[in-house]
């Protein structure tokens, strides 16, 4: 199974800020996922991102609200940009097992946004 | 394309008990299932998944789960429910190469 770390575990934003989530991966991995996870709700996909390429959002996803970068197969980040409070989430790193499809989630990121 | 629907956002079984945790899905072709579960502040763990073979699964922490195709079920059970066991689970499926749809989620409680 992959390691995933997550940074920051948690912080606490004011509106109109910018965040950026940075996820390290202990092995190279073609493809890395974001999700958000809002306050009792399941996951849901923001982006798929691969190296070397743009990152494929997911509808209601933009590029400009969630920026993100995956300079190399072991790193990504996403940025939350421009928070209101609706963004308060935890937001979640995974990679994909090619042959079985299971995902490997980080610990995730815990953003309250006031 | 997949969907997969959970039955019953809470569940509260007693300690010692069955659990029992619903998940039907949608798809065209078979698809790969998995639970998976998420304790209080932390990210999802992956319990069982099913790919092909054989369709009773055996996962951690003493869970199983079945694949049933003619009634689109991958339902989770444990024998015997144990105070750990209180998380949100999660089901979700994938057909091979596409993205993985997540269900909404069953938060378990066990009572003493």
């Amino acid at each position: 199974s992959a390691v995933i770390s997550q940074k920051p575990s948690r912080d606490i934003c004011q509106r109109g800020t910018s965040l950026t989530i940075q996820c390290q991966v202990d092995s190279q991995v073609t493809m890395m996922f974001w999700y958000r996870q809002q306050p009792g709700q399941s996951l849901t996909l923001i982006a798929t991102a691969n190296q070397g390429s743009e990152a494929t959002y997911e509808s209601g996803f933009v590029i400009d609200k969630f920026p993100i970068s995956r300079p190399n197969l072991t790193f990504s980040t996403l940025t939350v940009s421009n928070m209101s409070p609706e963004d308060s989430s935890i937001y979640l790193c995974s990679v994909k097992r090619e042959n079985t499809g299971e995902l490997f989630f980080g610990e995730g990121s815990r953003l309250t946004v006031l | 394309a997949q969907s997969v629907t959970q039955l019953g956002s809470h569940v509260s079984v007693s300690e010692g008990a069955l659990v029992l945790l619903r998940c039907n899905y949608s798809s065209s072709v078979p698809p790969y299932l998995f639970w998976y579960v998420q304790y209080p502040n932390q990210g999802l763990q992956l319990l069982l998944k099913y790919t092909t073979g054989a369709t009773l699964v055996k996962g951690i922490n003493g869970f199983e789960a079945e694949f049933k195709k003619s009634e689109t079920s991958f339902h989770l059970t444990k024998p015997s429910a144990h105070m750990s066991d209180a998380a949100e689970y999660f089901c979700a499926v994938t057909l091979w190469g596409d993205k993985i749809i997540f269900g909404k989620g069953t938060r378990l409680h066990i009572l003493p």
